[in-house]
């Protein structure tokens, strides 16, 4: 059975870091992309950023909210995925999930299973 | 970045048939965009629906198709049962920035 289980979320003060892991079951990390999304209070899905898997090159790409503040990461022998999150503002409070994301016949990624989520609550 | 454009709310009596559209601000919605959809009830993680325009995962219930309409990507509900009322959310992918930007959802109603 395929899993994905999110954790380290909780309160932090704007300005600080927090991590998030999501650890996975039932498949091999190394075979695949992984996205993280968010969706904060009352609005819509967003789409944070993700890793391509290491036959890929094990890069990372990431929306403008994010970028040069989240890194995304996998210990692959451990199954897990990381969200580091630095320099964390108000409006970063959200719940995040991690998504698995296979590839196509054609090389396309898509998006398959979710983890349950994760509540960030980024306030002083 | 593109904007993505989903109608904010539809409302479709049970055994119906409803279409849900996605635009993007950058023009006509291609094959070349990968539409994705996905399912959100309250309370619960979202559900992967559809992906690279039309194709179902293998949990995706039959009554639900993917397309291209009119220069957007589209999703029908075909036969609405009560248990389809959640968000939708479309999400469409922009090669030339790398980057996936998400519609900001449908709000389906079955009454």
């Amino acid at each position: 059975e395929v899993r994905l289980v999110e954790s380290g979320g909780g309160l932090v003060q704007p300005g600080r870091s927090l991590r998030l892991s999501c650890v996975v079951s039932g498949f091999s990390i190394d075979d695949y992309a992984i996205n993280w999304f968010r969706q904060a209070p009352g609005k819509g899905l967003e789409w944070v950023g993700f890793i391509r898997r290491k036959s890929n090159g094990g890069t990372t790409e990431y929306a403008a909210s994010v970028k040069g503040r989240f890194t995304i990461s996998t210990d692959d022998p451990k199954s897990i995925a990381y969200l580091q999150m630095n320099s964390l503002e108000i409006d970063d409070t959200a719940v995040y999930y991690c998504i698995r994301a296979p590839r196509t016949v054609g090389g396309i990624m898509f998006f398959d299973f979710w983890g349950q989520g994760i509540l960030v609550t980024v306030s002083s | 970045q593109p904007v993505v454009t989903q109608e904010p709310s539809l409302t479709v009596s049970p055994g119906g048939t409803v279409t849900l559209t996605c635009a993007s601000s950058t023009g006509v919605v291609t094959s070349g965009h990968y539409p994705n959809w996905f399912q959100h009830k309250p309370g619960q993680a979202p559900t992967s629906l559809i992906y690279s325009t039309n194709n179902k995962h293998s949990w995706t219930p039959a009554r639900f198709s993917g397309s291209l309409l009119g220069g957007k990507a589209a999703l029908t509900l075909s036969g609405v049962q009560p248990e389809d009322e959640a968000e939708y959310y479309c999400l469409l992918y922009s090669g030339s920035v790398f980057i996936w930007v998400f519609g900001g959802g449908t709000k389906l109603t079955v009454l």
